[in-house]
């Protein structure tokens, strides 16, 4: 049962250096998402997708992009990284994202520091 | 705004005592749900529990449950006889059910709990 697997878990950039985060799961989910986690900040949404082919912004969009490559497959990336973007990165799932008693199911996590 | 408050940052609790965390929520929605989710130190998310909001009972699941109060806007976890194991981050999440939302889920900012024995 792989579930959401995130890729890389630990990542060290450098300021202005580029890196893709990605996310692939394994339950025939439609919607995808990509939240960031700062202490004392909870979790926030940066991107989603509701389905195949589609995106938007969450709250926090600023510095990423993201593509859903197909239905399994949603990676974020940093195009020119800053040391704000300091934090943990979550990928999660859910069933049909327009449901509201659907769980979201979360990867373990990309842990990214920016120096 | 902020949709999902959790007013206690950190709480203590001895092992075999119930501990309550406090949600509050804000929506003008007739149409969501409430979930809670713990993170243990070592990072993974762990779904707990979930309450919708025309739900006429309140949500249980083992050791925990939810204390739903619609007109408060209020959705606490209750975790009866605590266990070491119960030492965590725990979030408040809550899904409105309009298109616009896109079924996302907002997160309270979280409250560290540390059982001791």
């Amino acid at each position: 049962n792989a579930g959401v697997t995130q890729t890389p878990k630990f990542q060290v950039l450098k300021t202005g250096q580029s890196m893709t985060l990605q996310c692939a799961q394994d339950m025939n989910h439609n919607s995808m998402y990509w939240y960031r986690q700062d202490p004392g900040m909870g979790l926030r949404l940066i991107y989603y997708s509701a389905s195949e082919g589609t995106t938007d912004k969450g709250e926090v969009p600023n510095g990423y992009n993201v593509s859903r490559l197909n239905k399994r497959e949603f990676s974020l990336r940093l195009e020119s990284a800053a040391p704000s973007q300091t934090s943990v990165y979550f990928c999660a799932s859910s069933e049909q994202g327009a449901r509201i008693n659907t769980e979201a199911f979360f990867g373990q996590g990309t842990r990214l520091t920016v120096v | 705004a902020q949709k999902i408050t959790q007013t206690q940052p950190g709480m203590f609790v001895q092992e075999k005592e119930a501990v309550t965390l406090d949600c509050t929520y804000d929506t003008s929605d007739q149409s969501y749900g409430l979930f809670w989710y713990k993170q243990p130190s070592s990072g993974e998310m762990i779904f707990l529990i979930y309450q919708g909001s025309y739900d006429e009972q309140n949500a249980t699941e083992g050791r925990y449950s939810l204390n739903f109060q619609k007109a408060r806007k209020s959705a606490n976890l209750v975790i009866s006889a605590s266990q070491l194991g119960d030492s965590a981050m725990y979030f408040c999440a809550m899904r409105e059910a309009r298109i616009i939302s896109w079924g996302k889920l907002q997160f309270g900012a979280g409250t560290q709990v540390v059982v001791t024995p």
